[in-house]
């Protein structure tokens, strides 16, 4: 399947606080997971990425944790600030290919 | 370095036209992808291109066709445009086939009365 599931759709955060951020996949053969941050009008970029033979990564204060057993992986941003708040779009790799599937975004608001 | 272009920025057609969106990919990239990005819906895959060939194709109708040049840029046609054809397209690009980190241009606003 090529499926790729984000949770929550929405959320909200005080400034300063965490925000974490879970992908569900369903290909079991998918190996790499990147994580994209869309702010309105503008290219989706990308924020970091973790490949399935690691379990953890970490940037400043983003962090990606993936667990392949469960088929989840999950962003993490620590000490909130108000640039963080945009939609964030996670996607798995599909098997075989180069191909990306997307979930459907997150938005995420950083209250100051 | 540039990074990946589109053009033309917005679009405004009419239902049955018919649009060619253009991807120029960063310098050396030789893989050009293509999503539609409607609105509340994601990131959508469309087509992927490799060293001027064909590699896979979203589940879209075949009114939905692209080519990529031996300069490695891109178009994008769609045909008998509808209605629900209105969309941000975006257009990404990667160093190869075997290299899975893909890198966005700005997309192409098109909007089909």
């Amino acid at each position: 399947g090529e499926n790729v599931e984000q949770h929550p759709s929405t959320l909200s955060v005080q400034e300063g606080d965490s925000a974490v951020i879970k992908c569900t996949y369903s290909d079991s053969a998918s190996n790499y997971f990147p994580w994209y941050k869309q702010e309105l009008g503008k290219r989706p970029q990308l924020i970091i990425d973790i490949r399935s033979n690691v379990g953890e990564k970490k940037d400043q204060r983003i962090a990606v944790t993936l667990n392949k057993t469960a088929k989840h992986f999950s962003l993490h941003i620590t000490e909130t600030q108000p640039e963080d708040s945009a939609v964030y779009f996670c996607a798995a790799s599909l098997g075989g290919n180069n191909r990306l599937a997307f979930g459907k975004g997150n938005q995420v608001v950083v209250i100051p | 370095e540039a990074g990946v272009t589109q053009s033309p920025t917005h679009l405004i057609k009419t239902r049955g036209q018919q649009v060619t969106l253009r991807c120029s990919p960063i310098s050396g990239h030789t893989s050009v992808y293509w999503y539609q990005q409607a609105l509340g819906l994601g990131l959508q895959f469309l087509l992927w291109y490799d060293e001027g060939e064909e590699r896979n194709r979203g589940n879209f109708p075949p009114r939905f066709s692209g080519r990529q040049f031996p300069n490695y840029s891109s178009e994008l046609n769609v045909n008998a445009l509808e209605l629900e054809d209105s969309a941000l397209y975006l257009c990404a690009s990667s160093p190869g086939s075997h290299t899975d980190t893909q890198y966005f241009g700005p997309g192409t606003r098109l909007t089909v009365l």
